[in-house]
């Protein structure tokens, strides 16, 4: 198993621009949630799934948009970068019971300038 | 509502001494608690977690943690630290009520183990 994998591991980019994080899991695990880690302020949900084709906000998800088309791929849309988007991003899966732990991919560091 | 307090923002701890990690959290039914770990530049790694049970959980690398109910804490534990235990620890909540899909978590405390 490859865990959760998440892509690319770096990006910079410039004011107004967009892009895409890459999230996957291949544990079909029917929950997926994007968080981004501040310095000072902990993890903060930006959105999540429960399901294909079912997704939803979470606490900071302005200037985000996601979309679940299948269970393995969770992607994460910037729409026009700013640079307080400047963060690193990580992607995690679990499954559906409560009690279960989530897992997590490695991260994406971003800077926008 | 689920959320979840780590109060102190750095622990800092002797090599060979015992460490606690602080951790309330507050829920409307019962909760399911979790301690993760974080190295740089790394992803979290789940540690341990309270389902029901016994109130005293052991998880990986000597990691433990009490659950307590009258006090709603989770305090993370460990008899003696290693340097290699230098980390961000982040604790989480998780309502067995009100539909939470996803675990809360703490703002994370930065574990300094000193030689």
């Amino acid at each position: 198993n490859a865990g959760v994998t998440q892509t690319p591991k770096f990006q910079v980019l410039k004011t107004g621009q967009s892009m895409t994080l890459q999230c996957a899991q291949d544990m079909n695990h029917e929950y997926m949630s994007w968080y981004r880690q501040d310095p000072g302020m902990g993890l903060r949900l930006i959105h999540y799934s429960v399901g294909a084709g079912i997704t939803d906000q979470g606490e900071v998800p302005n200037g985000y948009n996601v979309s679940r088309s299948t269970t393995e791929d969770f992607p994460l849309r910037l729409l026009s970068a700013a640079p307080s988007q400047t963060s690193v991003y990580f992607c995690a899966s679990s499954y559906s019971n409560p009690n279960n732990e989530q897992f997590f991919g490695p991260g994406t560091r971003l800077t926008v300038l | 509502a689920q959320s979840v307090a780590q109060p102190e923002d750095q622990v800092n701890v002797a090599e060979g001494n015992p460490l606690t990690v602080k951790c309330t959290y507050s829920v409307s039914g019962n909760p399911y608690l979790f301690w993760y770990v974080q190295y740089p530049n790394r992803g979290l790694q789940f540690l341990l977690k309270y389902i029901t049970g016994d109130n005293l959980v052991k998880g990986s690398y000597g990691f433990e943690a009490e659950f307590n109910k009258s006090q709603t804490s989770f305090h993370l534990k460990k008899p003696s630290a290693l340097v290699s235990d230098s980390a961000l620890y982040f604790c989480a909540v998780r309502d067995n009520l009100g539909g939470s899909y996803i675990p809360t978590f703490g703002r994370g405390t930065s574990l300094i183990v000193h030689p």
